[in-house]
């Protein structure tokens, strides 16, 4: 399907625990972001990538890891889960080259719950 | 910095009032503003923009006018509906940048 999508749409894991999550654009574009949901904090960027190999930290990305190895594919890593970080992950993409637009385009979230 | 500020919610109404979310904005450069919206259960996904001073957004019979003597851009529809509930996102990029800063987001309930 075109579009964005992220996997898996609902986790649930334990503390101490690595988690990775999904994302994967078939739009080929060039920047790709993850963000954080919290009730009172809106919407808090994480991670974004400007390309494959370039990768750069948000407002909030302590306890997470990302990668960006092909355009299409941004993965995000909690390398040791806590209570903190159970949220609604949601990752985006964007191109203004691309698109004409720099809107970002989002996908339908990931609900991670840290027992 | 960057900022956006907007209406504490939850804000609730009956089916065809008038709505108005307020938006104001704190920005270096030249901001581009947008309204995106998240029903229940999904991603956010854009409303409308504007791009420049004295633009006017609209999409869906929502309306929002960029109002850089105010540095506003307030959200409003003249007649709501059920379907219309949802959490509203004001948000801005500068400079025609990736890069978004996101308010905290309204949450709108309409009644029947």
């Amino acid at each position: 399907d075109a579009g964005i999508t992220q996997s898996p749409r609902y986790k649930i894991t334990e503390t101490g625990r690595q988690v990775t999550l999904m994302c994967h654009q078939t739009w080929s574009h060039s920047y790709m972001f993850w963000y954080r949901q919290d009730l009172g904090h809106g919407l808090r960027l994480i991670y974004y990538s400007a390309a494959a190999d370039i990768t750069d930290k948000g407002e909030v990305p302590d306890g997470y890891v990302v990668s960006r190895s092909k355009t299409e594919n941004f993965p995000l890593t909690l390398e040791s889960a806590t209570r903190a970080q159970t949220s609604v992950y949601f990752c985006a993409s964007s191109d203004l080259r691309a698109s004409g637009t720099n809107e970002q385009f989002f996908g339908p979230g990931t609900r991670l719950t840290v027992l | 910095g960057n900022s956006v500020t907007q209406m504490e919610g939850p804000v609730t109404l009956s089916e065809e009032a008038f709505l108005t979310i307020n938006c104001t904005y704190t920005a270096t450069g030249y901001p581009s503003l947008f309204w995106y919206v998240q029903y229940p259960g999904e991603g956010l996904q854009l409303l409308l923009k504007a791009t420049k001073a004295d633009d006017k957004g609209s999409n869906k019979g929502f309306e929002a006018t960029y109002r850089k003597e105010t540095t506003s851009f307030h959200l409003e529809k003249g007649s709501v509906q059920v379907s219309d509930s949802a959490v509203y996102f004001c948000a801005l990029s500068v400079n025609y940048g990736q890069n978004f800063v996101f308010g905290p987001g309204t949450r709108l309930s309409v009644l029947p």
